[in-house]
């Protein structure tokens, strides 16, 4: 089974602006989730997707946003950019059903550095 | 929300010896707790999990403890080897998917 795919790999990005992320979970997978990781913060909860319908969500502003396709895939967008959000961006896709929990797999990350 | 502490946030091992690396949570209904393993410029690979029903877990070289009483959990990793330098994460679960993670610890082994 092909692995967690994000894209861009790669994204550099100036203050103000707003960018699209973007994650194909594996095959099956339902649950989608999204966390930041930085330096100083370490792995924090973004927000989690499942049949479309976000379930959880971390402590993070507005501007961060999120949803999911039918095809389960989903994309983060975060708006008005700031230079704290540079940050590895990391999607994890779990073959979770509507009760209880599972093994979350990551994707490789988007690296965004805002400038 | 739950707070998951890790130690030690350095660790250095010779090839062949063990490492230990503890964490502890605060939620008592906690109830998942994987590992994860990452190497520079990649995301994390689930490398062992445990649920609150289960006190001990095997995987060949690598074994996770839970003591639900003091609420820790230790991922220990006999005869290493120098690809297991990496940074290894342990999360903790109370329902979902929503994990919390402790912040990591950076594992060395020298050959």
């Amino acid at each position: 089974k092909a692995g967690v795919t994000q894209t861009p790999r790669y994204l550099i990005k100036t203050r103000g602006q707003q960018v699209t992320l973007s994650c194909s979970p594996i095959s099956g997978h339902r649950s989608v989730s999204w966390y930041q990781q930085t330096p100083g913060q370490g792995l924090q909860f973004l927000f989690e997707y499942f049949s479309e319908t976000q379930r959880n969500k971390g402590n993070f502003p507005g501007r961060f946003s999120g949803r999911q396709f039918s095809n389960s895939r989903s994309e983060m967008n975060v708006s008005t950019l700031e230079l704290g959000d540079s940050a590895l961006y990391l999607c994890a896709s779990s073959p979770l059903s509507r009760t209880g929990t599972y093994e979350q797999y990551f994707g490789p990350g988007t690296r965004l550095t805002v400038t | 929300g739950e707070n998951v502490e890790q130690h030690p946030s350095t660790l250095s091992v010779q090839e062949g010896d063990s490492a230990v690396i503890k964490c502890t949570y605060s939620d008592s209904a906690s109830n998942y707790f994987p590992w994860y393993k990452q190497e520079l410029g990649k995301g994390p690979q689930l490398i062992i999990d445990i649920r609150s029903n289960v006190g001990e877990k095997k995987d060949q070289r690598i074994a996770v403890t839970l003591n639900k009483t003091a609420k820790h959990f230790s991922l220990h990793i006999t005869e290493t080897q120098p690809e297991d330098s990496a940074v290894y994460f342990c999360a903790a679960s109370i329902r979902g998917n929503q994990f919390y993670f402790g912040t990591g610890t950076s594992l060395t082994v020298i050959p």
